[in-house]
């Protein structure tokens, strides 16, 4: 079956960096975008940045600027936010989620995020 | 960047209610929004893409509308699994942001 699974917890000092992955199984890994979104305790949903595996091509919201680098390794059909400069407002749950469609280069009409990972748990903490 | 106002916030109702979420946005985005729904400790689950169409496998009372500034998310028949957090997105421009959400509970 389609399904995104994510890499475990991680604790992290102010300033650190990490690195959450991804990894796609019951489809084309390249056919799709990547998203990844954050929730901290008890807030809704924030939109982090996406990557296209076909194009390598990646985005980001503004706010984060900088500070993440979205990536992909094909062969492994896994994708990668790194999050650095860590600050306790950084504590939140890391999604992945499968996102617009690609056949080559055209563009299906964007239909939501339709598979999402488990999350990922990344606290901040000194 | 397009804002999304969700209303209510917070909305209490009963087994069998049929209830309405609403979600404005800032300026028109066609019919690019869908909603999706999050249990606690879970992930969100796509429910409706391009403002109405259902996601495979929802239930069928599930229904959305509108299009432009102005959309509905209804339920029309309340079901113990559906008290839940619902949020709008919007699918036209990057960043692709969220509402606020609405919290629907039991009464």
């Amino acid at each position: 079956q389609v399904q995104l699974v994510q890499s475990g917890a991680e604790v992290k000092k102010p300033g650190a960096s990490v690195k959450v992955s991804c990894k796609a199984s019951g489809y084309t890994f390249t056919s799709y975008d990547i998203n990844w979104v954050r929730q901290a305790t008890g807030q809704g949903l924030e939109w982090v940045g996406w990557i296209n595996p076909n194009r390598n091509k990646a985005g980001n919201a503004q706010k984060f600027q900088g500070r993440v680098t979205m990536t992909r390794n094909t062969s492994i059909s896994t994708a990668y936010m790194e999050l650095s400069s860590l600050s306790s407002d950084d504590t939140a749950v890391y999604y992945c989620a499968r996102g617009r469609q690609h056949d080559g280069d055209y563009d299906y009409d964007y239909n939501g995020m339709d598979v999402w990972g488990q999350g990922t748990a990344v606290t901040v903490s000194s | 960047d397009m804002q999304l106002t969700q209303s209510p916030s917070f909305l209490s109702a009963s087994v069998g209610d049929r209830v309405s979420i609403s979600c404005r946005a800032s300026h028109g985005i066609s019919s690019y929004l869908a909603w999706y729904k999050q249990e606690p400790g879970k992930a969100p689950k796509l429910l409706i893409y391009a403002a109405s169409t259902l996601q495979s496998g929802v239930p069928s009372r599930f229904s959305g509308s509108g299009s432009g500034t102005e959309f509905t998310l209804t339920i029309s028949s309340l079901q113990p699994e559906d008290f839940a957090t619902y949020y709008c997105q919007h699918l036209n421009s990057y960043p692709p942001g969220f509402g606020q959400g609405t919290r629907l509970e039991i009464k």
